[in-house]
């Protein structure tokens, strides 16, 4: 069974589209992450939603909408896409512990990745 | 500024060999770090987790380090194989995050 998935795998579209890419998980995990890979395969935080609230939102511009409609999904959407979009968008989910101020999570489980190219 | 080095972006050695990789941070103070595998076309995929009051843990060929004075991890393979070849992330979570914050990463190339 596939833990994290996501769909699509591969996107390409052009600049000035608007397009999403939808995550689940099936963890029973409270925290889903959006993560943006660049060419240079360096992973870098955008979003994260813990019980379906916002939580991390990193300096990202606001073209990018993140959703999540319940704990098992977080969808993104991306509207006027530009050339810099192109990258691998992993989706991850993992299980915060402790309360409060002390939470703090352990391994988080990645998704396949979708490559997104903007022509 | 707060930065995560790994020590190389390409590391190649012969089977066999014992693999050494290292995370170096600066202007962290992490509550934990961690190494994750990743593999052509695949998302990263969790190893090992150490804590910053721990020294060492072992999970079969797999070992990690983490010295908070020298502000550094090294990750070892042991016995490496050709199927170990991949690139190896690390990554540190900061008593105050609640974020993984991931280096650049090594590739490693075990030679048969």
């Amino acid at each position: 069974d596939t833990a994290v998935s996501q769909t699509p795998k591969y996107l390409v579209t052009q600049m000035g589209n608007d397009k999403s890419i939808k995550c689940e998980q099936n963890l029973g995990h409270d925290t889903m992450y959006w993560y943006k890979q660049d060419s240079k395969k360096f992973l870098k935080i955008m979003f994260s939603y813990n019980n379906k609230e916002l939580i991390i939102n990193e300096t990202v511009p606001n073209r990018f909408s993140p959703k999540s409609p319940d704990k098992a999904h977080l969808n993104l959407h991306i509207n006027s896409l530009e050339l810099g979009d192109s990258a691998v968008y992993f989706c991850a989910s993992s299980q915060f512990l402790g309360t409060g101020l002390t939470k703090y999570s352990y391994e988080q489980y990645f998704g396949p990745g979708t490559r997104l190219t903007v022509t | 500024s707060q930065k995560i080095e790994q020590n190389s972006e390409a590391l190649n050695i012969q089977e066999g060999k014992t693999a050494t990789l290292t995370c170096n941070y600066t202007n962290y103070s992490p509550a934990y770090l961690q190494w994750y595998r990743q593999d052509p076309g695949r998302g990263p995929v969790f190893l090992l987790l150490i804590r910053e009051n721990e020294k060492e843990k072992r999970k079969e060929r797999l070992k990690v380090t983490f010295d908070t004075t020298l502000k550094q991890s090294l990750f070892h393979i042991t016995a490496s194989q050709p199927a170990d070849s991949a690139t190896y992330l690390c990554a540190l979570v900061s008593g105050s995050a609640r974020q993984l914050t991931f280096g650049s990463g090594t590739q490693l190339t075990v030679l048969p």
